[in-house]
C-alpha cells in the first residue's frame, strides 16, 4: 500500500485566495512525523511545515497550515492568501519512528497560482 | 544553518563515460546521507542511505554498481554513476540528516541534473 497518496496532480488558485493540498498517510506506526515540501522549477526542496503525531494542535508556518486530521489519517496543506511565487510541486512526505531515517514521499501536487 | 551543496549543479556527459556527483553538508556534520533520483513530473525515489564510514544502502532495483556511493567522512558523500546510458539522465537530489527541532530532519540538496548523450 502507498505510505503518502496525493490525488491532485494539479490544481489551479487564483491570486490571493486560499487553496488546500490534499495528502492522505498510510501507518501503523503511532509516532510518526508528517512534512510538507514546495519545490519550484529550479528544483530545490523547501521544507515549509512539519506534524508531529503526537502533536494536539494543527501546525502553522506563516501562510501554510497543516489540517491535521488523525483519525482520517490525513494531514492537508493549506496555503493562505496564494502569491504568484507559490507556483510549485508540493510534496507531503512522512517519517515513521521506527524508521526515522527513511522518508516516504508523495507524487506531488502541481499548484499553479493565476493573477 | 543546516546548508546542504551540491556539485555539480548540472552536467552533461558522453554515454559510456562515468560522473560523480558531491554532496556536501556546509555548517553541520551528517552521519546519513541519502540519494534521490527524480524524473521529470514525479516524486523523489530514494536510491539509497549512506551513513559516514560504512557501505551504503540500497534500495530495491537500484543497481550497486551502477551507482556508487562513497560516504568519506562527516560531511561529504558522492554519487558515482558508471557507465552512464541515456536512460540515467535524472535529477538526482541528495539530502543530509541531522537532529533538528523536530527530530532527525532530512536537509536537501540543490539537485544535480545530469545529461547523458
Amino acid at each position: 500500500a502507498q505510505k503518502i497518496t496525493q490525488t491532485q496532480p494539479g490544481m489551479f488558485v487564483q491570486e490571493k485566495e486560499a487553496v488546500t493540498l490534499d495528502c492522505t498517510y498510510d501507518t501503523s506506526d503511532p509516532s510518526y512525523g508528517l512534512f510538507w515540501y514546495k519545490q519550484p522549477s529550479s528544483g530545490e526542496m523547501i521544507f515549509l511545515i512539519y506534524q508531529g503525531s503526537y502533536d494536539q494542535q494543527n501546525a502553522t508556518e506563516g501562510r501554510y497550515s497543516l489540517n491535521f486530521q488523525k483519525a482520517r489519517k490525513s494531514a492537508n496543506l493549506v496555503i493562505s492568501a496564494s502569491q504568484l511565487g507559490d507556483s510549485a510541486m508540493y510534496f507531503c512526505a512522512m517519517r515513521e519512528a521506527r524508521n526515522f531515517n527513511k522518508f516516504y514521499f508523495g507524487s506531488g501536487t502541481k499548484l499553479n497560482v493565476k493573477p | 544553518g543546516a546548508v546542504v551543496s551540491q556539485h555539480p549543479s548540472w552536467v552533461i556527459c558522453k554515454s559510456g563515460t562515468s560522473v560523480k556527483i558531491e554532496c556536501r553538508s556546509l555548517d553541520f556534520q551528517a552521519t546519513t546521507m541519502f540519494w534521490y533520483r527524480q524524473f521529470p513530473k514525479q516524486s523523489l525515489m530514494l536510491m539509497a542511505t549512506s551513513n559516514e564510514g560504512s557501505k551504503a544502502t540500497y534500495e530495491q532495483g537500484v543497481e550497486k554498481d551502477k551507482f556508487l556511493i562513497n560516504h568519506a567522512s562527516l560531511t561529504l558523500s558522492t554519487l558515482t554513476v558508471t557507465s552512464a546510458h541515456p536512460e540515467d539522465s535524472s535529477f538526482y537530489i541528495c539530502s543530509a540528516s541531522s537532529r533538528g527541532h523536530t527530530g532527525y530532519e532530512q536537509y536537501f540538496g540543490p539537485g544535480t541534473r545530469l545529461t547523458v548523450t
